[in-house]
Protein backbone atom coordinates (compact mmCIF):
# COMPACT_ATOMS: atom_id res chain seq x y z
CA UNK A 1 0.00 0.00 0.00
CA UNK A 2 1.38 3.92 -0.73
CA UNK A 3 2.21 5.93 2.13
CA UNK A 4 1.44 9.59 2.50
CA UNK A 5 2.98 11.00 -0.81
CA UNK A 6 3.41 14.77 -1.13
CA UNK A 7 4.98 16.59 -4.05
CA UNK A 8 7.10 18.79 -4.86
CA UNK A 9 9.93 17.11 -2.76
CA UNK A 10 11.96 19.92 -3.47
CA UNK A 11 11.31 23.82 -4.65
CA UNK A 12 12.91 27.37 -4.67
CA UNK A 13 11.22 30.28 -4.46
CA UNK A 14 12.01 34.18 -4.12
CA UNK A 15 10.37 36.65 -1.75
CA UNK A 16 7.06 37.55 -2.47
CA UNK A 17 6.43 34.14 -4.44
CA UNK A 18 3.30 31.96 -3.92
CA UNK A 19 4.16 28.04 -3.27
CA UNK A 20 1.21 25.38 -3.47
CA UNK A 21 1.88 21.93 -1.90
CA UNK A 22 0.37 18.80 -2.08
CA UNK A 23 -0.46 16.14 -0.48
CA UNK A 24 -2.35 12.41 -1.02
CA UNK A 25 -2.94 10.51 2.35
CA UNK A 26 -2.78 6.44 2.83
CA UNK A 27 -5.95 5.01 1.63
CA UNK A 28 -9.05 5.09 3.99
CA UNK A 29 -7.58 8.44 6.07
CA UNK A 30 -9.76 10.92 5.89
CA UNK A 31 -7.47 13.56 8.14
CA UNK A 32 -4.82 15.15 7.17
CA UNK A 33 -2.29 17.50 8.69
CA UNK A 34 0.54 19.74 8.12
CA UNK A 35 3.38 20.65 9.63
CA UNK A 36 6.96 22.94 9.13
CA UNK A 37 9.62 22.07 10.33
CA UNK A 38 12.33 24.55 10.37
CA UNK A 39 16.27 22.80 10.29
CA UNK A 40 17.25 21.42 13.83
CA UNK A 41 13.55 21.69 15.53
CA UNK A 42 10.21 19.46 15.91
CA UNK A 43 7.53 19.67 13.32
CA UNK A 44 5.43 22.96 14.29
CA UNK A 45 1.78 22.23 13.44
CA UNK A 46 0.16 24.03 10.56
CA UNK A 47 -3.60 22.80 10.03
CA UNK A 48 -5.47 19.81 10.61
CA UNK A 49 -8.49 18.74 8.22
CA UNK A 50 -10.88 16.27 8.84
CA UNK A 51 -13.41 15.31 6.56
CA UNK A 52 -12.63 18.03 4.20
CA UNK A 53 -13.14 20.59 7.23
CA UNK A 54 -10.59 22.65 8.98
CA UNK A 55 -10.60 21.09 12.51
CA UNK A 56 -7.45 23.39 13.93
CA UNK A 57 -5.13 25.90 13.50
CA UNK A 58 -1.85 26.71 14.84
CA UNK A 59 0.06 29.86 15.20
CA UNK A 60 0.97 30.58 11.71
CA UNK A 61 -0.05 34.18 9.76
CA UNK A 62 -3.41 34.00 7.48
CA UNK A 63 -0.41 34.15 4.09
CA UNK A 64 -0.95 30.03 5.34
CA UNK A 65 -4.07 28.69 3.96
CA UNK A 66 -5.13 24.76 3.32
CA UNK A 67 -7.89 23.19 2.17
CA UNK A 68 -8.96 19.17 1.72
CA UNK A 69 -10.48 18.02 -1.25
CA UNK A 70 -13.16 15.08 -1.25
CA UNK A 71 -10.56 12.35 -2.30
CA UNK A 72 -9.14 13.48 0.94
CA UNK A 73 -5.64 14.81 -0.07
CA UNK A 74 -5.24 18.21 0.42
CA UNK A 75 -3.15 21.28 -0.53
CA UNK A 76 -1.11 23.90 1.86
CA UNK A 77 -0.64 27.27 -0.39
CA UNK A 78 1.22 29.98 1.48
CA UNK A 79 1.52 33.75 -0.11
CA UNK A 80 3.95 36.18 0.03
CA UNK A 81 6.88 34.03 0.84
CA UNK A 82 9.70 35.10 3.36
CA UNK A 83 13.01 33.93 3.80
CA UNK A 84 11.49 32.33 7.27
CA UNK A 85 9.28 30.19 5.20
CA UNK A 86 12.51 28.22 4.17
CA UNK A 87 11.69 24.93 6.04
CA UNK A 88 10.43 21.46 5.85
CA UNK A 89 6.72 21.10 5.05
CA UNK A 90 5.64 17.74 6.05
CA UNK A 91 2.40 16.25 5.73
CA UNK A 92 0.85 13.79 8.20
CA UNK A 93 -2.49 11.55 7.43
CA UNK A 94 -4.42 9.62 10.27
CA UNK A 95 -7.58 7.27 10.21
CA UNK A 96 -9.87 9.54 12.85
CA UNK A 97 -8.66 12.40 14.81
CA UNK A 98 -6.17 11.41 16.81
CA UNK A 99 -2.40 11.88 16.81
CA UNK A 100 -1.07 8.53 15.58
CA UNK A 101 0.53 10.26 12.39
CA UNK A 102 1.99 8.43 9.36
CA UNK A 103 4.39 11.20 7.77
CA UNK A 104 5.18 11.73 3.95
CA UNK A 105 8.76 12.26 2.63
CA UNK A 106 8.07 16.39 3.06
CA UNK A 107 8.36 18.82 0.87
CA UNK A 108 11.37 21.19 1.08
CA UNK A 109 11.16 24.84 0.41
CA UNK A 110 14.12 27.29 0.23
CA UNK A 111 12.90 30.54 -0.04
CA UNK A 112 15.98 33.35 -1.65
CA UNK B 1 0.87 26.17 27.71
CA UNK B 2 2.32 24.19 25.29
CA UNK B 3 5.56 22.74 25.54
CA UNK B 4 7.44 19.41 24.86
CA UNK B 5 11.43 19.61 26.42
CA UNK B 6 13.46 17.07 25.31
CA UNK B 7 17.43 17.06 25.80
CA UNK B 8 19.10 17.59 21.94
CA UNK B 9 21.76 14.93 22.60
CA UNK B 10 22.46 11.44 22.97
CA UNK B 11 25.64 9.59 21.96
CA UNK B 12 25.92 5.55 23.42
CA UNK B 13 28.39 2.53 21.87
CA UNK B 14 26.73 -0.18 20.17
CA UNK B 15 25.06 -2.43 22.17
CA UNK B 16 24.63 -0.46 25.19
CA UNK B 17 20.62 0.82 26.09
CA UNK B 18 20.21 4.13 25.32
CA UNK B 19 17.26 6.15 27.50
CA UNK B 20 15.46 9.43 25.93
CA UNK B 21 13.77 11.99 28.54
CA UNK B 22 11.18 14.04 27.38
CA UNK B 23 8.91 16.05 29.40
CA UNK B 24 5.30 17.69 28.99
CA UNK B 25 3.21 20.02 29.76
CA UNK B 26 -0.31 19.45 28.60
CA UNK B 27 -1.69 17.29 31.91
CA UNK B 28 -5.07 16.30 30.13
CA UNK B 29 -3.09 14.67 27.20
CA UNK B 30 -4.34 11.32 26.75
CA UNK B 31 -1.82 9.79 24.00
CA UNK B 32 2.19 10.38 24.16
CA UNK B 33 4.07 9.31 21.44
CA UNK B 34 8.01 8.59 20.24
CA UNK B 35 8.58 9.07 16.74
CA UNK B 36 11.81 8.56 14.83
CA UNK B 37 13.21 11.16 11.93
CA UNK B 38 16.10 9.66 9.97
CA UNK B 39 18.26 11.83 7.64
CA UNK B 40 16.21 13.64 4.68
CA UNK B 41 12.95 11.64 5.98
CA UNK B 42 9.32 12.19 7.25
CA UNK B 43 8.48 11.10 10.83
CA UNK B 44 8.12 7.63 11.81
CA UNK B 45 5.82 6.63 14.95
CA UNK B 46 7.49 4.10 16.78
CA UNK B 47 5.23 3.67 19.48
CA UNK B 48 2.94 5.16 21.84
CA UNK B 49 1.35 5.01 25.66
CA UNK B 50 -2.11 5.66 26.83
CA UNK B 51 -1.85 7.91 29.98
CA UNK B 52 -3.08 5.73 32.43
CA UNK B 53 -0.61 3.39 31.72
CA UNK B 54 3.05 3.53 33.45
CA UNK B 55 4.98 1.44 31.25
CA UNK B 56 4.74 -0.14 27.81
CA UNK B 57 7.34 -2.54 26.11
CA UNK B 58 7.36 -3.47 22.77
CA UNK B 59 10.87 -5.35 21.54
CA UNK B 60 13.60 -3.38 22.01
CA UNK B 61 11.10 -0.30 23.13
CA UNK B 62 10.33 0.68 26.70
CA UNK B 63 8.12 3.61 27.20
CA UNK B 64 7.92 4.83 30.48
CA UNK B 65 5.41 7.12 32.23
CA UNK B 66 5.47 9.36 35.31
CA UNK B 67 2.38 11.69 34.96
CA UNK B 68 2.84 13.07 38.45
CA UNK B 69 6.01 14.55 37.21
CA UNK B 70 4.92 14.73 33.60
CA UNK B 71 7.81 12.87 32.56
CA UNK B 72 8.20 10.52 29.78
CA UNK B 73 11.04 8.32 28.59
CA UNK B 74 12.06 5.89 25.74
CA UNK B 75 14.53 3.39 26.49
CA UNK B 76 16.21 1.39 23.50
CA UNK B 77 17.68 -1.90 24.29
CA UNK B 78 20.90 -3.30 22.28
CA UNK B 79 20.98 0.33 20.61
CA UNK B 80 22.69 -0.80 17.03
CA UNK B 81 24.31 1.96 14.73
CA UNK B 82 20.57 2.17 12.68
CA UNK B 83 19.23 3.50 15.56
CA UNK B 84 20.99 6.87 14.91
CA UNK B 85 18.26 9.39 14.37
CA UNK B 86 16.30 11.80 15.75
CA UNK B 87 14.01 11.35 18.35
CA UNK B 88 10.55 13.04 18.93
CA UNK B 89 8.95 12.84 21.82
CA UNK B 90 4.98 14.63 21.33
CA UNK B 91 1.66 14.82 22.92
CA UNK B 92 -1.39 14.98 21.69
CA UNK B 93 -3.51 18.59 22.61
CA UNK B 94 -6.27 18.84 24.70
CA UNK B 95 -9.10 18.48 21.56
CA UNK B 96 -7.48 16.19 20.08
CA UNK B 97 -6.82 18.11 16.54
CA UNK B 98 -3.02 18.88 17.04
CA UNK B 99 0.05 16.93 18.22
CA UNK B 100 2.78 19.14 19.97
CA UNK B 101 6.63 17.76 19.15
CA UNK B 102 9.69 18.36 21.09
CA UNK B 103 12.79 19.89 19.60
CA UNK B 104 14.34 16.27 18.97
CA UNK B 105 16.77 14.37 20.61
CA UNK B 106 19.63 13.62 18.18
CA UNK B 107 20.79 9.93 19.22
CA UNK B 108 24.55 8.69 18.00
CA UNK B 109 25.70 5.55 18.17
CA UNK B 110 28.96 5.00 18.17
CA UNK B 111 30.46 1.01 16.61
Amino acid sequence: DAGVTQSPTHLIKTRGQHVTLRCSPISGHKSVSWYQQVLGQGPQFIFQYYEKEERGRGNFPDRFSARQFPNYSSELNVNALLLGDSALYLCASSKGNTGELFFGEGSRLTVL
Amino acid sequence: GEDVEQSLFLSVREGDSSVINCTYTDSSSTYLYWYKQEPGAGLQLLTYIFSNMDMKQDQRLTVLLNKKDKHLSLRIADTQTGDSAIYFCAEIYTGGFKTIFGAGTRLFVKA
